[in-house]
């Protein structure tokens, strides 16, 4: 089984300004996929980013990075030059190769961004 | 391209009637279709989830129940609502089964209150 931690308290951050958020995870899946969503208030849940377990790069999408340190199990995210457009709880997920393809989620960060 | 319409956005309904949220993918054949719930301030639950017509597989044990018509139809049900139902139902798809790689999609989300 998946588990995924977050455990920021909510996070202000100042227009144009960049965020880190924090993701831990445990698996014993050899491979897996790591995601990123984000969910404004409006409740849509939104995909921003993928990385792979056996990826070497980190990913990339834009103004969204993906810090993956494998032995650590991390896969924290990096939102660069903050946009108020941005204030929504960001969920981190995985999905194992093995089982029933569920993807589990975090409990999710709260990012207000501040102009 | 790909879309997801979930429907109603928001639903009132009291204690012991029934339920029927509908959800439809269009743009790909034989995705994989799965039901969360979100309470209120938390991560997301899986509910269930699909791999075809026919075919449910149940996450969580409760008063709700899951059905596939079609294959790209996706429903879930209740026969009576309890107040412990209320929450914000999300509808998601991806590709088929044995991709780690592929993101859920999400439908908009109904948003049911029991009374």
């Amino acid at each position: 089984a998946q588990k995924i931690t977050q455990t920021q308290p909510g996070m202000f951050v100042q227009e144009k300004e960049a965020v880190t958020l924090d993701c831990t995870y445990d698996t014993s899946d050899p491979s897996y996929g790591l995601f990123w969503y984000k969910q404004p208030s409006s409740g849509e849940m939104i995909f921003l980013i993928y990385q792979g377990s056996y990826d070497q790069q980190n990913a990339t999408e834009g103004r969204y990075s993906l810090n993956f340190q494998k032995a650590r199990k991390s896969a924290n995210l990096v939102i660069s030059a903050s946009q108020l457009g941005d204030s929504a709880m960001y969920f981190c997920a995985m999905r194992g190769s093995y089982g029933n393809n569920r993807l589990a989620f975090g409990k999710g960060n709260q990012v207000v961004v501040i102009p | 391209s790909q879309t997801i319409h979930q429907w109603p956005a928001t639903l009132v309904q009291p204690v012991g009637s029934p339920l029927s949220l509908e959800c439809t993918v269009e743009g790909t054949s034989n995705p994989n279709l799965y039901w969360y719930r979100q309470a209120a301030g938390r991560g997301l639950q899986l509910l269930f989830y699909s791999v075809g017509i026919g075919q449910i597989s149940s996450e969580v044990p409760q008063n709700l129940s899951a059905s596939r018509p079609q294959d790209r139809q996706f429903i879930l049900s209740s026969k009576k609502l309890l107040l412990s139902d209320s929450g914000f139902y999300l509808c998601a798809w991806s590709v088929l089964s044995g991709t780690y790689n592929s993101p859920l999609h999400f439908g908009n989300g109904t948003r049911l209150t029991v009374t």
